[in-house]
């Protein structure tokens, strides 16, 4: 039962950048979610899909693309990665109503220097 | 507009005492509430949730919590912590039925567990 991963589990990259952050669940879930979690602001959400080829924009999506061709799989793209981007991204996943129970992966930490 | 308040950022309480973390919301009808915890280095897992119902809720690992309305609060509690315990908790709130939003998260308390 892999459930929900995460990949890199670290990444370093450089200003203006691209970047992919990648995020594969295996219980066939509707919903999929990106969140960053920063100092004092916990988590919030970047973009959020409720299916394949639909996906929606969250509390903080400047800056970043999604794309969602397969119900399992869910990429995170920093077009131009920015300094401010440096967070810990969360990929999550949840089979029904946007706000039921969430199934979290274990992270992508980003530093962009 | 939803929100959720965690007032206390960190909390240090000593192994086997009593816990109780708040968590306060705006939202003005039933919400669903959810309590997450995050161990170090890890992703968000489920403690427990309100949807309806019994105003108690019991979780995993000893946790439950208080749905009062009246109070606008969904505390959580556990009689008698474990150094285990020590991670950061967050409260949600999502809202409710038929609803198509999302789930919004506090910032979160930090539980320090001494000896």
């Amino acid at each position: 039962d892999a459930g929900i991963t995460q990949s890199p589990r670290y990444k370093i990259t450089e200003t203006g950048r691209q970047v992919t952050l990648m995020c594969h669940q295996t219980w066939s879930h509707s919903y999929m979610f990106w969140y960053r979690q920063d100092l004092g602001h916990g988590l919030r959400l970047i973009y959020y899909s409720a299916a394949a080829d639909i996906t929606d924009k969250g509390e903080v999506p400047d800056g970043y693309v999604v794309s969602r061709s397969k119900t399992e799989n869910f990429p995170l793209t920093l077009e131009s990665a920015t300094r401010s981007q440096t967070s810990v991204y969360f990929c999550a996943s949840s089979p029904r109503r946007l706000n039921e129970k969430l199934f979290f992966g274990s992270g992508t930490q980003l530093s962009v220097l | 507009a939803q929100s959720v308040t965690q007032p206390d950022i960190h909390i240090t309480v000593s192994e086997g005492a009593s816990l109780e973390l708040r968590c306060n919301y705006s939202y003005g009808a039933t919400p669903y509430l959810f309590w997450y915890v995050q161990s170090p280095g890890q992703g968000l897992q489920l403690l427990l949730k309100y949807f309806s119902g019994d105003t108690l809720v019991q979780g995993i690992k000893g946790f439950e919590a208080e749905f009062k309305r009246s109070q606008s609060s969904f505390n959580l509690r556990k009689p008698s912590v474990h150094w285990s315990d020590a991670a950061e908790y967050f409260c949600a709130v999502g809202q409710g039925e038929g609803s198509q939003g999302n789930l919004i998260f506090g910032k979160g308390t930090k539980l320090s567990v001494k000896p």
